[in-house]
């Protein structure tokens, strides 16, 4: 299974400020996704990343707020901007690794996540 | 719209015995895929099996099985022979094999007794 890396691990950011989060990956990957996990929340997807294309928002999510690259088959960055306390949460990247089994069955794994607090 | 449900927010074992975390979900489609995933304190998301919809035998990873009833819409988690390292939130997750999105149930905290 591809193994991702997450940078930074956690941060504590002013109001009105901006992070980036970087993703990478051991391998070429289609697929990438970004969550958000609030404190003691289930996972609610931002966005999908394609390399070569724009990213594919979920209901809630802007581009404004969470700029994407995805400069290539390895890489992916998430910008939250004008950041404000209601950011607070768990960033985490995940990336598609199709698995053969007669049929493809596609499975995501997880990086470890970026833990973001603003003051 | 696919949704996920776990009934359960919380659940507690004793070491060595067996218990079975619920999920349910809703969905129109026939060619989905399910999944339960764990998450310990460290927070790294770990896959520890997955269900593809047109098989109907459920899927085993050794201490870890399902109970897949497509008709009824049902995923359960069965850990047998609990460990203490097995305490973790439980997250139970549907994909959709058109989008590739998964949606994520809220969550079962499963808490192992010595």
């Amino acid at each position: 299974s591809a193994v991702i890396s997450q940078k930074p691990s956690r941060d504590i950011c002013q109001r009105g400020t901006s992070l980036t989060i970087q993703c990478q990956v051991d391998s070429q990957v289609t697929m990438m996704f970004w969550y958000r996990q609030q404190p003691g929340q289930s996972l609610t997807l931002i966005a999908t990343a394609n390399q070569g294309s724009e990213a594919t928002y979920e209901s809630g999510f802007v581009i404004d707020k969470f700029p994407i690259s995805r400069p290539n088959l390895t890489f992916s960055t998430l910008t939250v901007s004008n950041m404000s306390p209601e950011d607070s949460s768990i960033y985490l990247c995940s990336v598609e690794d199709q698995v053969a089994s007669g049929r493809s069955a596609f499975e995501q794994f997880f990086g470890p996540g970026t833990r973001l607090t603003v003051l | 719209a696919q949704t996920v449900t776990q009934s359960q927010p919380e659940m507690s074992v004793q070491e060595a015995e067996t218990v079975t975390l619920s999920c349910t979900y809703d969905t129109s489609e026939s060619d989905y895929y399910l999944f339960w995933y764990k998450q310990p304190p460290s927070r790294q998301m770990i896959l520890v099996i997955r269900q593809e919809a047109y098989k109907q035998q459920n899927a085993t990873e050794n201490r870890f099985s399902v109970n897949f009833q497509k008709a009824a819409k049902s995923f359960s988690l069965k850990i047998s022979d609990s460990q203490l390292g097995d305490a973790a939130m439980y997250f139970c997750a549907y994909l959709d094999g058109a989008t590739n999105k998964l949606i994520f149930g809220t969550g079962t905290l499963l808490a192992v007794q010595p």
